[in-house]
């Protein structure tokens, strides 16, 4: 079974940095892209990045570009979203999704929340 | 950047059916897919590729794109459908989300 787990969110002040973790399991990790994809609380879903399976291509929101960076470890299943100079709209749950072999968002973490706040 | 545009709400009585619509500039051109989020939970995929529908998605739940609009229809709405409905497309390889379609069965 396809399973996405999500960590690494928590409290963090203004210009501070977080890095969230995707640990995946239940397939071949190496062949898939995975994403990023936040909720603001109230608010609705929005992509935040995407890298591909060997690391080669990566993609980001305008709003995120140049203070996050996204990154994989295929040995260890694993994606990581690095999150520098955090600001009060970055405060979101973060979800990590897979990139199934027709473009679609096939499966998906639980989520981490992320609260940017002095 | 790339826009795409959803009604903000929409209501259906269980049974019935109901159709959520996806704009966007030439929407047809792009695969649409549409995702369920109910709160607290993590969004699921109901249809890609415009109107494929995963494993274990119920049959009630089609799709269509064609010129500027996607649709999403929910045939005999059950109360387990309520939830927010999003659509979303690429755009040279960056993820589009609309704002979303909050469904409301009553």
């Amino acid at each position: 079974e396809v399973h996405l787990a999500e960590s690494g969110g928590g409290l963090v002040q203004p210009g501070g940095s977080l890095r969230l973790s995707c640990a995946a399991s239940g397939f071949t990790f190496s062949r898939y892209w995975v994403h990023w994809v936040r909720q603001a609380p109230g608010k609705g879903l929005v992509w935040v990045s995407r890298i591909d399976s060997d690391e080669s291509n990566t993609r980001y929101a305008d709003s995120v570009k140049g203070r996050f960076t996204i990154s994989r470890d295929n040995d260890k299943d694993t994606v990581y979203l690095q999150m520098n100079s955090l600001r009060a709209d970055d405060t979101a749950v973060y979800y990590c999704a897979r990139e199934g072999d027709s473009d679609q968002l096939d499966h998906w973490g639980q989520g981490t929340l992320v609260t940017v706040s002095s | 950047s790339y826009e795409l545009t959803q009604s903000p709400s929409v209501s259906v009585s269980p049974g019935q059916t109901v159709s959520i619509t996806c704009s966007g500039d030439d929407l047809g051109d792009k695969f649409v897919s549409w995702y369920q989020k109910r709160p607290g939970q993590s969004p699921i995929l109901v249809i890609y590729q415009d109107n494929k529908r995963p494993s274990g998605i119920p049959e009630r739940f089609s799709g269509s794109n064609s010129g500027n609009t996607a649709t999403l229809t929910i045939s005999g709405t059950q109360t387990m459908d309520e939830a927010d409905y999003y659509c979303q497309a690429w755009d040279r390889s960056t993820g589009v989300f609309g704002a979303g379609t909050k469904v409301t069965v009553l």
